[in-house]
């Protein structure tokens, strides 16, 4: 069955750093990949697509690889700030539906 | 950006009642909604996808009879859990997409915290 894998565990990094978070999935070939922020008690924010024939994507201070041979994503927030602690949802999707298959999510924790 | 507006944010409830839950579009018009559970600390949970002017499609494993979908205009869709038991206890996420935009990303609601008490 399709799995999608995220560090369960929280992710606690220095203010400044480079934040890095992994999204593995299994028994799926995705037409594209998408990031979600998700605060406490709240719905999920967009932040990122990706598509399958794209390497890479930026946006400000956020980056997101996809590499389709590893089945892997790789989620960066770089000058990491307090502001930016919550918990990443990876989401993957196919077709036209615009339905999508959610992991668990990694916790971040960014330190002042 | 687009806007989808759920309500209510909470609702508590006694076991055996029922609860409606509204998700609206605001500024676009959704022909198709999506409903979600999460359970703390996991994943969203695709329940079903509403359909305007159709009958929901559901997930497996989820009763359909227990989560009544409606679809009845472009901007709403409305969840009603019936006869809730305290395993209904959840948090409840709507979301829907511009149409025409098919790997667009989804706008959520922020989420019914259900308590069944």
């Amino acid at each position: 069955s399709q799995k999608i894998e995220q560090n369960s565990e929280a992710l606690n990094i220095q203010e400044g750093k480079t934040a890095t978070l992994t999204c593995n999935y299994t028994n799926y070939s995705p037409a594209y990949l998408q990031w979600y922020r998700q605060d406490p008690g709240r719905g999920p924010v967009f932040l990122l697509l990706i598509r399958e024939n794209e390497k890479e994507k930026r946006k400000e201070r956020l980056k997101v690889t996809f590499d389709t041979t590893l089945k892997q994503s790789l989620f960066h927030i770089t000058a990491s700030q307090p502001a930016d602690s919550a918990t990443y949802l990876c989401a993957l999707g196919s077709g036209n539906t615009g339905k999508l298959i959610f992991g668990q999510g990694t916790t971040l924790q960014v330190k002042p | 950006g687009a806007v989808v507006s759920q309500h209510p944010s909470r609702v508590i409830c006694k076991s055996g009642t029922s609860v409606k839950i509204e998700c609206r579009s605001l500024d676009f018009q959704a022909t198709t909604m999506f409903w979600y559970r999460q359970f703390p600390k996991q994943s969203l949970m695709l329940m079903a996808t509403s359909n305007e002017g159709s009958k929901a499609t559901y997930e497996q494993g989820v009763e359909k009879d227990k989560f009544l979908i409606n679809h009845a205009s472009l901007t709403l869709s409305t969840l009603t859990v019936t006869s809730a038991h305290p395993e209904d206890s959840s948090f409840y996420i709507c979301s829907a997409r511009d149409p025409g935009q098919g790997n667009s990303p989804l706008h959520f609601g922020n989420g019914t915290r259900l308590t069944v008490t």
